[in-house]
Protein backbone atom coordinates (compact mmCIF):
# COMPACT_ATOMS: atom_id res chain seq x y z
CA UNK A 1 0.00 0.00 0.00
CA UNK A 2 1.16 3.23 -1.12
CA UNK A 3 2.78 5.46 1.83
CA UNK A 4 4.07 8.91 2.46
CA UNK A 5 7.76 8.56 3.42
CA UNK A 6 9.04 11.34 6.27
CA UNK A 7 12.58 11.40 7.56
CA UNK A 8 13.98 11.58 9.97
CA UNK A 9 11.13 10.22 12.78
CA UNK A 10 12.76 11.77 15.25
CA UNK A 11 15.43 14.89 15.48
CA UNK A 12 17.37 16.74 18.06
CA UNK A 13 18.49 20.34 17.80
CA UNK A 14 19.94 22.80 19.40
CA UNK A 15 18.75 26.69 19.25
CA UNK A 16 19.23 28.65 16.81
CA UNK A 17 20.79 25.43 14.81
CA UNK A 18 18.82 24.58 10.80
CA UNK A 19 16.94 21.88 10.49
CA UNK A 20 15.33 20.73 7.51
CA UNK A 21 12.80 17.82 6.78
CA UNK A 22 11.71 15.57 4.25
CA UNK A 23 8.28 14.39 2.75
CA UNK A 24 7.84 12.27 -0.08
CA UNK A 25 4.36 12.05 -1.18
CA UNK A 26 2.09 9.31 -3.02
CA UNK A 27 2.93 9.13 -6.09
CA UNK A 28 0.65 11.09 -8.48
CA UNK A 29 -0.42 13.39 -5.64
CA UNK A 30 -0.55 17.06 -6.64
CA UNK A 31 -1.52 18.36 -3.18
CA UNK A 32 0.67 18.43 -0.40
CA UNK A 33 0.65 19.83 2.99
CA UNK A 34 2.78 20.56 6.04
CA UNK A 35 1.35 20.70 9.49
CA UNK A 36 3.04 21.39 12.86
CA UNK A 37 1.39 19.83 16.04
CA UNK A 38 2.08 20.50 18.93
CA UNK A 39 1.38 17.73 22.09
CA UNK A 40 -2.30 18.19 22.37
CA UNK A 41 -3.43 20.41 20.35
CA UNK A 42 -4.83 20.05 16.54
CA UNK A 43 -2.93 19.52 13.46
CA UNK A 44 -1.75 23.55 12.47
CA UNK A 45 -1.49 23.95 8.38
CA UNK A 46 1.74 25.46 7.87
CA UNK A 47 1.93 25.14 3.92
CA UNK A 48 0.10 23.57 1.23
CA UNK A 49 1.31 22.83 -2.34
CA UNK A 50 -0.41 22.20 -5.49
CA UNK A 51 2.06 20.54 -7.88
CA UNK A 52 5.21 22.68 -7.01
CA UNK A 53 3.79 25.84 -6.22
CA UNK A 54 2.55 27.24 -3.05
CA UNK A 55 -1.29 28.06 -2.53
CA UNK A 56 -1.45 28.85 0.88
CA UNK A 57 1.13 29.60 3.68
CA UNK A 58 -0.63 32.43 5.75
CA UNK A 59 0.35 30.49 8.88
CA UNK A 60 3.93 29.94 7.99
CA UNK A 61 6.50 32.08 10.09
CA UNK A 62 8.28 33.13 6.91
CA UNK A 63 11.23 34.81 9.20
CA UNK A 64 12.64 31.23 10.00
CA UNK A 65 10.64 28.95 7.96
CA UNK A 66 11.11 27.85 4.33
CA UNK A 67 9.10 24.96 1.97
CA UNK A 68 9.90 23.78 -1.45
CA UNK A 69 8.76 21.17 -3.16
CA UNK A 70 10.68 21.04 -6.58
CA UNK A 71 9.55 19.32 -9.87
CA UNK A 72 6.24 18.91 -7.69
CA UNK A 73 7.26 15.67 -6.48
CA UNK A 74 8.95 15.35 -2.86
CA UNK A 75 9.39 18.66 -0.58
CA UNK A 76 11.38 19.76 1.92
CA UNK A 77 10.67 21.83 5.20
CA UNK A 78 13.81 24.41 6.33
CA UNK A 79 14.00 25.99 10.13
CA UNK A 80 16.91 28.20 10.69
CA UNK A 81 17.31 29.33 13.17
CA UNK A 82 15.39 26.78 15.93
CA UNK A 83 13.71 28.30 18.27
CA UNK A 84 12.35 26.48 21.71
CA UNK A 85 9.09 26.78 20.76
CA UNK A 86 9.33 24.77 17.64
CA UNK A 87 9.20 21.48 19.53
CA UNK A 88 6.34 20.39 18.32
CA UNK A 89 5.78 17.05 15.26
CA UNK A 90 6.06 18.09 11.90
CA UNK A 91 3.33 16.26 10.17
CA UNK A 92 3.16 16.02 5.93
CA UNK A 93 0.39 14.76 4.24
CA UNK A 94 -0.74 14.63 0.08
CA UNK A 95 -3.75 14.13 -1.90
CA UNK A 96 -4.83 13.09 -5.37
CA UNK A 97 -6.16 16.61 -6.49
CA UNK A 98 -6.93 19.80 -6.55
CA UNK A 99 -10.77 18.62 -5.25
CA UNK A 100 -10.78 18.05 -2.31
CA UNK A 101 -10.44 14.86 -1.25
CA UNK A 102 -9.16 12.43 1.87
CA UNK A 103 -5.59 13.26 2.86
CA UNK A 104 -2.69 10.80 3.75
CA UNK A 105 -0.76 11.34 6.30
CA UNK A 106 3.28 10.60 6.95
CA UNK A 107 4.41 9.34 10.07
CA UNK A 108 5.80 12.64 11.59
CA UNK A 109 9.12 14.09 12.42
CA UNK A 110 8.86 14.54 16.18
CA UNK A 111 11.31 17.55 16.14
CA UNK A 112 12.83 18.78 20.30
CA UNK A 113 14.76 21.76 20.69
CA UNK A 114 17.06 22.37 22.98
CA UNK B 1 -5.96 29.67 12.91
CA UNK B 2 -8.42 26.83 13.97
CA UNK B 3 -11.82 26.60 11.89
CA UNK B 4 -13.38 23.98 13.63
CA UNK B 5 -14.11 22.95 17.13
CA UNK B 6 -14.73 19.62 18.17
CA UNK B 7 -17.00 19.22 21.88
CA UNK B 8 -16.34 17.45 24.26
CA UNK B 9 -12.59 17.35 24.87
CA UNK B 10 -12.37 14.41 26.45
CA UNK B 11 -14.63 11.32 26.62
CA UNK B 12 -14.90 7.74 28.34
CA UNK B 13 -17.18 5.03 27.76
CA UNK B 14 -17.23 1.69 28.46
CA UNK B 15 -16.81 -0.82 25.44
CA UNK B 16 -19.71 -1.64 23.78
CA UNK B 17 -21.56 1.67 24.16
CA UNK B 18 -22.11 4.56 21.55
CA UNK B 19 -19.74 7.33 21.13
CA UNK B 20 -20.83 10.75 19.81
CA UNK B 21 -18.56 13.66 18.48
CA UNK B 22 -19.49 16.73 17.63
CA UNK B 23 -18.08 19.17 15.16
CA UNK B 24 -18.81 22.84 14.58
CA UNK B 25 -17.17 25.36 12.06
CA UNK B 26 -17.20 29.01 11.13
CA UNK B 27 -17.07 29.33 7.28
CA UNK B 28 -18.57 27.21 3.98
CA UNK B 29 -17.23 23.83 3.24
CA UNK B 30 -16.17 22.02 0.64
CA UNK B 31 -16.59 19.08 2.81
CA UNK B 32 -16.18 17.89 6.13
CA UNK B 33 -14.04 15.18 6.86
CA UNK B 34 -13.02 13.35 10.24
CA UNK B 35 -9.31 11.15 11.34
CA UNK B 36 -8.07 9.36 13.98
CA UNK B 37 -4.70 9.81 15.33
CA UNK B 38 -3.15 7.05 17.89
CA UNK B 39 -0.57 8.28 20.22
CA UNK B 40 2.38 9.74 18.63
CA UNK B 41 1.42 8.64 15.21
CA UNK B 42 0.14 10.24 12.06
CA UNK B 43 -3.44 10.76 11.57
CA UNK B 44 -5.59 8.33 9.53
CA UNK B 45 -8.71 9.27 7.43
CA UNK B 46 -12.51 8.12 8.67
CA UNK B 47 -14.67 9.61 6.40
CA UNK B 48 -15.60 12.51 4.20
CA UNK B 49 -18.45 14.14 3.48
CA UNK B 50 -19.58 16.56 1.23
CA UNK B 51 -21.76 19.96 1.78
CA UNK B 52 -24.34 18.98 -0.18
CA UNK B 53 -25.04 15.37 1.73
CA UNK B 54 -26.19 15.56 4.99
CA UNK B 55 -25.87 11.56 6.05
CA UNK B 56 -22.62 8.92 5.29
CA UNK B 57 -22.18 5.87 7.08
CA UNK B 58 -18.93 3.69 7.02
CA UNK B 59 -19.02 0.35 8.97
CA UNK B 60 -19.56 0.94 12.69
CA UNK B 61 -19.46 5.13 12.18
CA UNK B 62 -22.11 7.08 10.93
CA UNK B 63 -21.36 10.98 9.96
CA UNK B 64 -23.82 13.83 9.92
CA UNK B 65 -23.28 17.62 8.37
CA UNK B 66 -25.83 20.26 9.29
CA UNK B 67 -24.80 23.24 6.80
CA UNK B 68 -27.54 25.89 8.25
CA UNK B 69 -25.57 25.28 12.02
CA UNK B 70 -22.16 24.59 10.64
CA UNK B 71 -22.15 21.67 12.58
CA UNK B 72 -21.23 17.77 12.34
CA UNK B 73 -21.63 14.63 14.15
CA UNK B 74 -19.77 11.32 14.45
CA UNK B 75 -21.13 8.33 15.88
CA UNK B 76 -18.88 5.52 16.19
CA UNK B 77 -21.21 2.20 17.25
CA UNK B 78 -20.58 -0.86 19.44
CA UNK B 79 -16.89 0.62 20.66
CA UNK B 80 -14.00 -1.38 21.36
CA UNK B 81 -10.77 -0.21 23.16
CA UNK B 82 -8.83 -0.04 19.73
CA UNK B 83 -11.23 2.85 19.33
CA UNK B 84 -9.31 4.64 22.14
CA UNK B 85 -7.49 7.71 20.09
CA UNK B 86 -8.19 11.54 19.44
CA UNK B 87 -10.23 12.32 17.07
CA UNK B 88 -10.00 15.17 14.67
CA UNK B 89 -13.05 17.08 12.16
CA UNK B 90 -11.31 18.71 9.07
CA UNK B 91 -12.83 21.56 6.96
CA UNK B 92 -11.93 21.76 3.25
CA UNK B 93 -12.84 25.25 2.66
CA UNK B 94 -11.80 27.73 -0.97
CA UNK B 95 -10.83 26.94 -4.53
CA UNK B 96 -7.41 25.22 -3.15
CA UNK B 97 -9.18 22.97 -0.89
CA UNK B 98 -7.32 23.77 2.50
CA UNK B 99 -7.68 21.31 4.86
CA UNK B 100 -7.99 23.00 8.88
CA UNK B 101 -8.23 21.15 11.39
CA UNK B 102 -9.64 21.41 14.91
CA UNK B 103 -8.46 21.01 18.73
CA UNK B 104 -9.29 17.05 18.73
CA UNK B 105 -11.34 15.14 21.02
CA UNK B 106 -9.83 12.22 23.75
CA UNK B 107 -11.84 9.14 23.36
CA UNK B 108 -11.19 6.52 25.81
CA UNK B 109 -12.68 3.23 25.59
CA UNK B 110 -12.53 1.07 28.54
CA UNK B 111 -12.18 -2.22 28.77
Amino acid sequence: EAEVAQSPRYKITEKSQAVAFWCDPISGHATLYWYRQILGQGPELLVQFQDESVVDDSQLPKDRFSAERLKGVDSTLKIQPAELGDSAMYLCASSLGRVATEAFFGQGTRLTVV
Amino acid sequence: SQQGEEDPQALSIQEGENATMNCSYKTSINNLQWYRQNSGRGLVHLILIRSNEREKHSGRLRVTLDTSKKSSSLLITASRAADTASYFCATSTGANSKLTFGKGITLSVRP
